[in-house]
């Protein structure tokens, strides 16, 4: 089974517009950690996000937040007000158990978001 | 000058031929990682290593070898590339036991085996 999955190969939003990205993921593991990375077409990875199992309050960090529903295991990242520089490839990852000695990801397929002017 | 640097940034080669992927930090951080990008498949885990004496495999592992010469440095290699190896190659770093810091990426390593 996927740990991380992401339904959406690809979005198209009309900026200014608010976009949801989806991402289920599947672990037994109590602790786990959550990140959004956003890939521009020029390659870099850039973090934007983070969600840990125990958080009591969703992640926000300026336009970006998490929708975390644990109960569900998902962890969608809303946009708020898209920007046409927003355009690129999003990728949700997790990081299972403990942190100390569990820091490798497991990423998700991606998903491209096109905003339309 | 960038954190995690990788070389080269572009690299085209034959069927057959040894290659090594260079991945340098300054952040000092511990734990270093590589990773594959394909078209939709997302990255793909294929080595990582917690210090200079602690490398483990990842997913993908097989047809890859690494180095890890010093806590700054973290070779990858492809001792015959085949085809199937054609794709984005990034290098990571983290710091040990933080739990909201992410991954560093390196801009990524183009490669194609021809």
């Amino acid at each position: 089974a996927q740990k991380i999955t992401q339904t959406q190969p690809g979005m198209f939003v009309q900026e200014k517009e608010a976009v949801t990205l989806d991402c289920t993921y599947d672990t037994s593991d109590p602790s786990y950690g959550l990140f959004w990375y956003k890939q521009p077409s020029s390659g870099e990875m850039i973090f934007l996000i983070y969600q840990g199992s125990y958080d009591q309050q969703n992640a926000t960090e300026g336009r970006y937040s998490l929708n975390f529903q644990k109960a569900r295991k998902s962890a969608n990242l809303v946009i708020s007000a898209s920007q046409l520089g927003d355009s690129a490839m999003y990728f949700c990852a997790m990081r299972e158990g403990p942190v100390f000695g569990n820091e490798k990801l497991t990423f998700g397929t991606g998903t491209r978001l096109t905003i339309i002017p | 000058d960038a954190d995690v640097t990788q070389t080269p940034r572009n690299r085209i080669t034959k069927t057959g031929k040894r290659i090594m992927l260079e991945c340098s930090q300054t952040k000092g951080h511990d734990r270093m990682y590589w990773y594959r990008q394909d078209p939709g498949l997302g990255l793909r885990l294929i080595y990582y290593s917690f210090d200079v004496k602690d490398i483990n495999k990842g997913e993908i592992s097989d047809g890859y070898s690494v180095s890890r010469q010093a806590q700054a440095k973290f070779s990858l290699s492809l001792e015959s590339a085949i085809p199937n190896q054609t794709a984005l190659y990034f290098c990571a770093t983290s710091e040990p036991g933080t739990a909201n810091q992410p991954q560093h990426f390196g801009d990524g390593t183009r490669l194609s085996i021809l």
